[in-house]
């Protein structure tokens, strides 16, 4: 069975600065990942997906991810926060078993606070 | 914007009434999905369907019963909830079940609904 663990229920750092959420899958197919951001009162953005090309993966708002398949990781960066980050993360994995039913995994959600 | 939309946005109700959350996706997409997002919980895959066919119901009680009545529709009606089931309705539409193509999932803003 495939699941999503994200590390971190709740991350805070200053505009200006690196942003690291980190999460780890666990999948016995090669996996689909995505991250998702949740806005206040919003719904759900995707932010980049990972679909076995390349493991750095490039997404919207200057956010990228790695996947690193000896850590079973694909934790999501940023070099620089922005006010306009804070919100809720979802580290997501594609379930791809043999029913097929295209079910996507969500992790508990992280959520990155970002001070001025 | 994503392409999905949701009705209404909020929505109260007693625990006696009848109503129906609706979804609509313009993006040619043939399958769609009812999640549910409730407060400290991961989300909650409800139903999947894929050209206009119920492809899975995770156990859901039957005061929820969806509807598919064309690919670019999905409504999900509510009969006699419970306070409990007060929470964040999401949509979603993806091109394929993600299951057999990599795509990912588009979702609506949602529905806040909450059963007095």
């Amino acid at each position: 069975a495939q699941s999503v663990t994200q590390l971190d229920s709740h991350v805070s750092v200053s505009e200006g600065t690196p942003v690291l959420l980190r999460c780890n899958y666990s999948s016995s197919y090669s996996p689909s990942l995505f991250w998702y951001v949740q806005h206040p009162n919003k719904g759900l953005q995707l932010l980049l997906k990972y679909t076995s090309a390349a493991t750095l993966v490039k997404g919207i708002n200057g956010f990228e991810a790695e996947f690193k398949k000896s850590e079973t990781s694909f934790h999501l960066t940023k070099p620089s926060a922005h006010m306009s980050d804070a919100a809720e993360y979802f580290c997501v994995v594609s379930d791809i078993s043999s029913s097929n039913t295209g079910k996507l995994i969500f992790g508990q959600g992280t959520t990155l606070q970002v001070k001025p | 914007e994503t392409g999905v939309t949701q009705t209404p946005r909020h929505l109260v109700m007693g625990m006696t009434n009848k109503k129906s959350l609706k979804c609509e996706q313009h993006l040619g997409h043939n399958a769609m999905y009812w999640y549910k997002q409730s407060a400290k919980k991961p989300l909650e895959l409800m139903f999947v369907y894929s050209l206009e066919e119920r492809v899975e119901n995770n156990s859901v009680p039957s005061r929820f019963s969806p509807e598919c009545p064309n690919s670019s529709h999905l409504f999900l009606h509510l009969h006699t909830l419970q306070p409990e089931d007060s929470a964040l309705y999401l949509c979603a539409s993806s091109q394929d079940l993600g299951g057999r193509v990599n795509t990912e999932a588009f979702f609506g803003q949602g529905t806040r609904l909450t059963v007095v």
